[in-house]
């Protein structure tokens, strides 16, 4: 069985310029979330879809961020326009139901310059 | 708001060597508790996890951890460390019925083992 994949693994942008990253969770699974890490600091929740609908986007920073799951397959998050601060690991995670128990992807890794 | 306090942020053993890494958490009620492992260029994957009953919960490769609930702790202990086992852990929350959806993680301890 396929695991959670994250694409790209590495982008370098320069700050201004837009990235989107994407998600493809476990098949069958209904949930997906999207987390960060910045250099140093914790792993942070930025949203959650259930399907297609956003559960909870408490996490997210601020609206340079826009989060999609079109179809309820995979999703795409895009900064836009990315700042310094972006810069960190985002990883995706999937689950079939609400447990807590997430499938995570290896993460994309964001450097804006 | 819930956090996960994990207390050292680098540990170096030798192998063979007993392991505890430390995690509290402040949230007065009812949580989902869980440890997982990142190795060297891989993805976060689960340890173990505590929903309720025994709260002595083993896990994967050997490892184990005792929930307090009067402590408020999630600690992880595996009797004797292999080199395989550097890797980064994180200990993590869900509360339930409270705060966000998604897990709470603490800033994560990099375990070096010193063969």
């Amino acid at each position: 069985e396929a695991g959670v994949t994250q694409f790209p693994s590495h982008s370098v942008i320069e700050k201004g310029q837009t990235v989107t990253l994407r998600c493809d969770p476990i098949s069958g699974h209904d949930n997906l979330y999207w987390y960060r890490r910045v250099m140093g600091k914790e792993i942070k929740f930025l949203l959650h879809f259930v399907k297609e609908s956003k559960q909870d986007e408490s996490g997210m920073p601020n609206n340079r961020f826009l989060a999609e799951r079109t179809g309820g397959t995979y999703s795409t998050l895009k900064v836009q326009p990315a700042e310094l601060e972006d810069s960190g690991v985002y990883f995706c995670a999937s689950s079939q139901v609400f447990t807590g128990e997430l499938f995570f992807g290896e993460g994309s890794r964001l450097t804006v310059l | 708001a819930q956090s996960v306090s994990q207390h050292n942020h680098h540990v170096i053993l030798s192998e063979a060597a007993s392991l505890e890494l430390g995690c509290n958490y402040s949230y007065g009620g009812t949580v989902n508790l869980f440890w997982y492992v990142q190795y060297p260029g891989q993805h976060l994957q689960l340890l173990l996890k505590y929903f309720s009953g025994d709260p002595l919960v083993k896990g994967i490769k050997g490892f184990e951890a005792e929930f307090i609930k009067s402590k408020f702790s999630f600690n992880l202990r595996k009797p004797s460390v292999q080199w395989s086992d550097t890797a980064e852990y994180f200990c993590a929350v869900n509360p339930i019925g409270g705060g966000a959806d998604g897990l709470t993680f603490g800033k994560g301890t990099h375990l070096i083992i010193q063969p």
